[in-house]
């Protein structure tokens, strides 16, 4: 099982609708989570960190963590075209001081106008 | 504020040749990492320092790449001598450290080897 894994996709959705983007890790001591954007051929952004159970709304980004089922999720309302790109989950697995990051592979998202 | 800053962008190089990378992290940042990513893939940490120790080079191939940061500024990770299987981007990272872990990226430099 890979450690963090997510739906490469690519994901097609209409644009103005929700999109939801799903991933799963496999160290259930994991404390940290996070959400990167990445353009093609551009570097990785950050766009939303969660560490606790429960949603986080962030614009009209919302992530939601669920520890017990080891599951994150990323929404996007009122999808635009420019959110298309690969969204990237990362995991900062169990531990103290600033670790590096476990990615998965990331899901290709496509916002059709 | 300056974001971390990478040299080169791109390189094309024969195999058996060397190469090396270069990255700048933002000012104050103590961590820093360097990242391999492969097309359609995540980012792959390749070694983690913090300040001038490197910390955690677990996932370095260390028969042929090898990295420094000898004033816990700047880094450069060097390959020698690349393999065809080299042809990734090789990110920088850093962060100010801490529980949070929140890493801004640089650019990235994308190789090719032919």
């Amino acid at each position: 099982q890979k450690e963090v894994e997510q739906n490469s996709g690519p994901l097609s959705v209409p644009e103005g609708a929700i999109a939801s983007l799903n991933c799963t890790y496999s160290d259930r001591g994991s404390q940290s989570f996070f959400w990167y954007r990445q353009y093609s051929g551009k570097s990785p952004e950050l766009i939303m960190s969660i560490y606790s159970n429960g949603d986080k709304e962030d614009g009209r980004f919302t992530a939601q963590l669920n520890k017990a089922s080891q599951y994150v999720s990323l929404l996007i309302r009122d999808s635009q075209p420019s959110d298309s790109a690969t969204y990237l989950c990362a995991v900062k697995k169990s531990g103290g001081g600033a670790d590096g990051l476990t990615f998965g592979k990331g899901t290709h998202l496509i916002i059709q106008p | 504020e300056a974001g971390v800053v990478q040299s080169p962008r791109y390189k094309i190089i024969e195999k058996k040749q060397p190469v090396a990378f270069w990255c700048n992290p933002i000012s104050g940042h103590n961590t820093l990492y360097w990242y391999r990513q492969n097309l359609g893939q995540g980012p792959e940490l390749l070694i983690r320092y913090e300040n001038e120790e490197a910390v955690d080079d677990s996932q370095l191939p260390k028969d042929r790449f090898s990295a420094e940061r000898l004033k816990g500024v700047d880094s450069t990770l060097k390959i020698q001598p690349a393999e065809l299987g080299d042809s990734a981007v090789y990110l920088c990272a850093s962060t100010s450290g801490g529980g949070a872990n929140v890493l801004t990226f640089g650019a990235g430099s994308r190789l090719t080897v032919l």
